[in-house]
């Protein structure tokens, strides 16, 4: 039973489409995130929601557009995908207060 | 700018070595430090500290903090090849978790 599941796995594209990637968790935990994942390792938070009200929005394009229709499901949508969003990007929950995350398997982003 | 700095950036050892990694920070308001591994795909939780001095361990895994120095660090005895993986620290600037900060990473390679 998986705790936090991401969907698809991979996802290869072409520059200038729309995409989504959905995230669910069965953890009953009330805060989910998404974060990407460069090609060095870096991992960098982009949003962070805590009962489906958005908290963190780190300084990222307009173009990603997070929606959370519930505590247990946090998806992300990316207009006109550029080269530069091909990334792992991870979805992530836990509870707030406490610490240390359940990550979801990531999104392998690939734009072309 | 909040940031966490690991080292080394990578680490060859022998089975049965033992591995030192380090991690500093400079953040405003320090919460907490976490530890992470990730292997393939998600990173999964190790530890979480707030307290200097108090000695975190799990097995052969072991991990301290300074907070007067900044800087943290993990131990790993007795490697196995299994230990092979990217350690990543991380750092919640007293945000609740909302935006916690991630190093690089150091990746270890263990060889038989």
């Amino acid at each position: 039973d998986t705790a936090v599941s991401q969907t698809p796995k991979y996802l290869v594209t072409q520059m200038g489409n729309d995409k989504s990637i959905k995230c669910e968790q069965n953890l009953g935990h009330d805060t989910m995130y998404w974060y990407k994942q460069d090609s060095k390792k870096f991992l960098k938070i982009m949003f962070s929601y805590n009962n489906k009200e958005l908290i963190i929005n780190e300084t990222v394009p307009n173009r990603f557009s997070p929606k959370s229709p519930d505590k247990a499901h946090l998806n992300l949508h990316i207009n006109s995908l550029e080269l530069g969003d091909s990334a792992v990007y991870f979805c992530a929950s836990s509870n707030q207060g406490t610490y240390g995350y359940t990550f979801g398997s990531g999104t392998r982003l690939t734009v072309v | 700018e909040d940031k966490v700095v690991q080292s080394p950036l990578s680490l060859v050892v022998h089975e049965g070595d033992t591995v030192t990694l380090n991690c500093s920070y400079e953040v405003t308001n320090f919460r907490s430090l976490l530890w992470y591994k990730q292997e393939k795909k998600a990173p999964t939780f190790l530890f979480m500290l707030t307290s200097s001095g108090i000695e975190k361990k799990s097995g052969r895994l072991s991990s301290i903090l300074d907070k007067k120095e900044l800087f943290s660090i993990l131990n790993i005895t007795a490697t196995q090849t299994g230990d092979s993986a990217v350690y990543l620290c991380a750092v919640d600037p007293n945000t609740g978790g909302f935006k916690t900060i991630f190093g690089a990473g150091t990746r270890l390679f263990v060889k038989a």
